[in-house]
């Protein structure tokens, strides 16, 4: 098993352009999160999606959009990419909500200029 | 406001020796407290997990404790070793059933040098 796959590894935007990073899980979990980490700060939800056909908002949400395309796959896009979007990207999976442990994908390394 | 804060920042211990993380936590109502290892360029990966009625848990050389009513955990590392060097996250499980929340702490950056 791959566990949680994501692509791609680093990417460099210009302000204003816009991309999507992927994220698929091979372990038949129901719920997916999407995360940001940022330097001296704590890794933060941006989306999440609880079973397939759900999306929810988590604590920093504005300037990006989700798609949960199918139970394993869920992508986070930038619209119009900022300055303040450069950071760590993080997709996870559970069995099912926050009751079970999360499983981490390898992160995306994101710079906007 | 919950909040999870983890002491100290960083750490720097020579191989073989022992350490201990600290992670406070103000969240409440409180379900559960994890502990996760990131290595450098890697996603987290759990170590443990703590639930109210649990003081102690050990995985190896990685031994977790929880005082509930101080709200207060610990993460104790035995003889470390380089491999041990990575940042570790104290999270905590906030709410109930199955809409709870996670709140993260900023982590510690433990290096352990030969």
């Amino acid at each position: 098993n791959a566990g949680v796959t994501q692509t791609p590894k680093f990417q460099v935007l210009k302000t204003g352009q816009s991309m999507t990073l992927q994220c698929a899980q091979d372990m038949n979990h129901n719920s997916m999160y999407w995360y940001r980490q940022d330097p001296g700060m704590g890794l933060r939800l941006i989306y999440y999606s609880a079973s397939e056909g759900t999306t929810d908002k988590g604590e920093v949400p504005n300037g990006y959009n989700v798609s949960r395309l199918n139970k394993r796959e869920f992508s986070l896009r930038l619209e119009s990419a900022a300055p303040s979007q450069t950071s760590v990207y993080f997709c996870a999976s559970s069995i099912q909500g926050v009751t079970d442990t999360q499983y981490f994908g390898p992160g995306t390394r994101l710079t906007v200029l | 406001k919950n909040q999870v804060e983890q002491s100290p920042q960083s750490l720097i211990i020579l191989e073989g020796k022992n350490c201990t993380l600290q992670c406070n936590y103000t969240v409440s109502p409180f379900s559960n407290l994890r502990w996760y290892k990131q290595d450098t360029g890697r996603g987290p990966v759990s170590l443990t997990i703590m639930t109210f009625s649990e003081n102690t848990k050990s995985n190896g050389r990685y031994t977790a404790t929880l005082d509930a009513d101080t709200k207060q955990s610990s993460l104790h590392i035995t003889a470390s070793q380089l491999s041990d060097s990575a940042s570790y996250i104290c999270v905590v499980r906030h709410g109930s059933g199955n809409t709870g929340k996670l709140i993260f702490g900023q982590g510690t950056t433990l290096q352990v040098k030969p």
